[in-house]
């Protein structure tokens, strides 16, 4: 149990354009998603946190109108990266807590987004 | 403010050697305390976690951690490195207070040698 699905797992855009990723937990249901950004090499930076049906939560430095984030149910989340540029070509993973004690969160398989 | 601290980013061993990758956080309230392992192009597997109870975790894959509150360390251990270890583990914290905010360490890359 506990599985988190990405989609797409890869994708290629033209800079300017929007891209959506999705995020889905398959078997339970998520209360709260995270969004995270790994540059290569790199640990993991977290962009925002969101519950289901509120405003996400960004972290410091994280452009709310460029990444915007949406959890519209509890198993769906998704983040579109709005007129994207070649910085923020990215591996992009989030993960999802079923918000019980445990703390735990269950990662997706991320995204690898390329602005050319 | 939570913090983790991932001493060497590198870190090589031959097979069949002890693991032995370094934690050390830093939280102003009882802690719960990870281990991740991220494969190339992957999302984060759970290795192991301590919340409460027992300081000596065991994980999957043979990993155990221990919590050692003196020390504010939480270090991660295999007895025997095989050669599917070769990954990059992420040390972790949590706060009750911080509604599941997970920070990351910046991670210590594990080779195996043959």
């Amino acid at each position: 149990g506990a599985v988190v699905s990405q989609h797409p797992s890869w994708v290629i855009c033209k800079s300017g354009t929007s891209v959506k990723i999705e995020c889905r937990s398959l078997d339970f249901q998520a209360t709260t998603m995270f969004w995270y950004r790994q540059f290569p090499k790199q640990s993991l930076m977290l962009m925002a946190t969101s519950n289901e049906g509120s405003k996400a939560t960004y972290e410091q430095g994280v452009e709310k109108d460029k990444f915007l984030i949406n959890h519209a149910s509890l198993t769906l989340s998704t983040l579109t990266v709005t007129s994207a540029h070649p910085e923020d070509s990215s591996f992009y993973i989030c993960s999802a807590s079923r918000g019980d004690r445990s703390y735990e969160q269950y990662f997706g398989p991320g995204t690898r987004l390329t602005v050319t | 403010a939570q913090s983790v601290t991932q001493l060497g980013s590198h870190v090589s061993v031959s097979e069949g050697a002890l693991v032995l990758l370094r934690c050390n956080y830093s939280s102003s309230v009882p802690p719960y305390l990870f281990w991740y392992v991220q494969y190339p192009n992957q999302g984060l597997q759970l290795l192991l976690k301590y919340t409460t109870g027992a300081t000596l975790v065991k994980g999957i894959n043979g990993f155990e951690a221990e919590f050692k509150k003196s020390e504010t360390s939480f270090h991660l251990t295999k007895p025997s490195a095989h050669m599917s270890d070769a990954a990059e583990y992420f040390c972790a914290v949590s706060e009750e207070s911080s509604a599941s905010k997970i920070i990351f360490g910046s991670g210590t890359r594990l080779s195996i040698r043959p």
